[in-house]
């Protein structure tokens, strides 16, 4: 089966440090794989995505590059804002037999403090 | 573009009481969604596939009586929870696709609360 794996949280960084959010799966076939952030109260909004391997996801400052040889996804930022305070899931989508079947990660918590 | 807006966001009512949520797909058309049932401390639960037209897929372990999905058009899946109890209290998150190859595009949610 598929699964996503993600660091346990909370990560606690102070305004402008670097962020690094594990993140690694399993999947039978060649899944997509996106971070989603979810901000208190909210549902979850798409951050970035990559589609094949080596392929670079970026937005607002956030990264994260497929690696298919490490079936990694990791999430990083050089500098982070208090305004990144959320929750940031790491996900992956597979079509099997025509149906698309997404997979998350159980989400990692990030309190950024000025 | 590709917004999916949820209704309503919050409902509060008495145990027994059935409970319907919307979901649409404002400016795309959605063959397939998605609805999720969020617990604390994060995780996100699939619960069913909601395909227009057709039957819902549901989960290992999902209640398809419990959690009926109707997906009448390409712009809407409805999730009705009968008889609600307090342990359905929950938060509910529906998502949808633009198509082959794309990201899921998520409503703002619902909390439910059976008091």
């Amino acid at each position: 089966g598929n699964s996503v794996t993600q660091m346990e949280g909370p990560v606690t960084l102070s305004e402008e440090a670097f962020l690094t959010i594990n993140c690694t799966y399993t999947a039978t076939g060649y899944p997509s794989l996106f971070w989603y952030v979810q901000y208190p109260g909210e549902g979850l909004q798409l951050l970035l995505k990559a589609t094949k391997a080596d392929d670079k996801g970026s937005n607002k400052g956030f990264e994260a590059t497929y690696r298919k040889e490490t079936t990694s996804f990791h999430l990083e930022k050089g500098s982070v804002q208090v305004s990144d305070s959320a929750v940031y899931f790491c996900a992956l989508g597979v079509t099997e037999g025509g149906s698309y079947i997404p997979t998350f990660g159980r989400g990692t918590s990030l309190i950024v403090h000025p | 573009g590709a917004v999916v807006s949820q209704h309503p966001s919050w409902v509060i009512c008495k145990s027994g009481t059935s409970v319907k949520i919307e979901c649409r797909s404002l400016d795309f058309q959605a063959t397939t969604m998605f609805w999720y049932r969020q617990f604390p401390k994060q995780s996100l639960m699939l619960m069913a596939t909601s395909n227009e037209g057709s039957k819902a897929t549901y989960e290992q372990g999902v209640e398809k009586d419990k959690f009926l999905i109707n997906h009448a058009s390409l712009t809407l899946s409805t999730l009705t929870v009968t008889s609600a109890h307090p342990e359905d209290s929950s938060f509910y998150i529906c998502s949808a696709r633009v198509g082959v190859g794309q990201p899921q595009h998520f409503g703002d949610g619902t909390r439910l609360s059976i008091l």
